[in-house]
């Protein structure tokens, strides 16, 4: 069975702060990809990043930036710098490789409230 | 994606009556997917479609069904509402694994 584990809940920092998001996940597949969403305020789930299990390289796009371990199975999320914009519900999701579908699995979600 | 859209965006119905929500793509997306959202639950798959009418069952499909007979079109209907079905309901179409979600639709049953 998969599983996501956002351990958590709620984070609040205030502005221009760093924040790092974890993400642990749990799969028997060898080949995987991993995802995260963020949930603003009005609603929406807009998909941030999509990585493969077999490129542990880092990505940064800007201020965010996401560290993939496999050896720990996790994929965090950092964002530098924080603003007010960045307060969301942030999520992250397995997925299978391969394939068009992707039955995603979700964590539960991290609030991020960033105060000015 | 505003190649996804929903409707309608809220709605309030009582016990018992059928609902249908409505999901509509312009992105010729094969694959399509019905979610509720819930606190403390995350994001949890209640139907998907494979292709027209090609659909099968997610994690929480008791008391839904779904049904896709044109590309752009996946509707997902509530036989006979009940309270526990009170929650945010999210589409999503996507290829090469990666899903895109429609804005939501709120429904409240009383």
């Amino acid at each position: 069975a998969q599983k996501v584990t956002q351990a958590q809940t709620e984070i609040s920092v205030v502005e221009k702060e760093d924040v790092t998001l974890d993400c642990v996940y749990e799969t028997r597949d060898t080949t995987y990809y991993l995802f995260w969403y963020k949930q603003p305020p009005s609603g929406e789930l807009v998909f941030l990043i999509r990585r493969n299990s077999f490129d542990e390289q880092n990505e940064i796009s800007g201020r965010y930036s996401w560290n993939f371990q496999k050896s720990t199975s996790s994929f965090n999320f950092t964002i530098t710098a924080s603003q007010v914009v960045d307060s969301a519900v942030y999520f992250c999701a397995l997925g299978p490789f391969g394939g068009a579908n992707s039955k995603l699995t979700f964590g539960k979600g991290i609030t991020l409230s960033v105060r000015p | 994606d505003a190649g996804i859209t929903q409707s309608p965006r809220h709605k309030v119905t009582e016990t018992g009556t059928p609902v249908t929500l409505r999901c509509h793509q312009t992105e010729n997306h094969r694959y399509m997917y019905w979610y509720r959202q819930d606190p403390g639950h995350g994001l949890r798959l209640i139907h998907y479609s494979y292709g027209v009418k090609d659909t099968d069952k997610g994690e929480v499909s008791d008391g839904y069904s779904v049904s896709r007979s044109k590309t752009e079109d996946f509707l997902l209907t509530l036989e006979s509402a009940t309270s526990s079905q009170t929650s945010v309901y999210f589409c999503a179409g996507g290829e090469d694994n990666t899903q895109y979600f429609g804005p939501g639709t709120r429904l409240t049953v009383l």
